[in-house]
């Protein structure tokens, strides 16, 4: 397997323009999370979902993310409209199932730059 | 919610054995975590403990003990390559009847020569 598959790995854009990040989850895998890491705040859980469906969001900082899962294999996290605090780099991670190894599986990330 | 406590910067010699510990606070618990995580990349899955004692991967151990809110990592035989960040994660009770994990803010490890 491929493994989680994230694009696109770095994006630099202005403030006020749209961002959108994907994901491409580990064929099978039942979760997907979405994270955010900076220096100043370390990782930090956006939002999961379980087989497509948004079930905690309570990470998202603001009106101005939102995430969608339309199906098993695909993800976004889009920013709208973007702001320079929102520079970071967003991982996404997926998981086969709750409990057992707890294993998350981690894509290599994209690297945010508002400017 | 869940808080974890862990030192931010530890530095230790190659070859030598380091400890990195990580303290919970959680409403309700299922097991603690591990991850590494290297300059520029992801982080990688280490082991997981949902009960208490020692579990042993090469030379990697980690530890629980749940009545202390407690576990620990454990690195043997250093190498300069084991020089990054390790994040503990706990996994606990959410609503619905779902688990959610929380990442302590990680121990940046520096192996010298």
């Amino acid at each position: 397997d491929a493994g989680v598959i994230q694009s696109p790995r770095h994006e630099v854009t202005e403030m006020g323009q749209e961002v959108t990040l994907r994901c491409k989850p580990i064929s099978g895998h039942d979760y997907l999370f979405w994270y955010r890491q900076t220096m100043m705040r370390g990782l930090e859980l956006l939002i999961y979902f379980n087989n497509n469906v948004p079930i905690d969001d309570s990470g998202m900082p603001e009106d101005r993310f939102s995430a969608k899962m339309p199906n098993a294999s695909f993800s976004t996290l889009k920013i709208q409209p973007s702001e320079p605090r929102d520079s970071a780099v967003y991982f996404c991670a997926s998981s086969p199932r709750q409990g057992s190894t707890d294993t998350q599986y981690f894509g290599p990330g994209t690297r945010l730059t508002v400017l | 919610g869940q808080s974890l406590e862990q030192p931010s910067e530890v530095t230790a010699v190659e070859g030598a054995i380091v400890q990195i510990n990580c303290t919970y606070q959680t409403s309700g618990f299922y097991g603690l975590s591990w991850y590494q995580q290297h300059d520029g990349g992801a982080p990688t899955f280490l082991s997981y403990n949902a009960l208490d004692g020692l579990e042993e991967t090469g030379r990697f151990s980690s530890f629980l003990s749940r009545s202390d809110s407690y576990g620990y990592l454990l690195l043997q035989e250093l190498q300069m390559k084991d020089s990054a960040s390790y994040f503990c994660a706990v996994r606990a009770p959410h609503s619905g009847g779902y688990q959610k994990v929380t990442f302590g803010t990680g121990t940046k490890l520096q192996v010298i020569p």
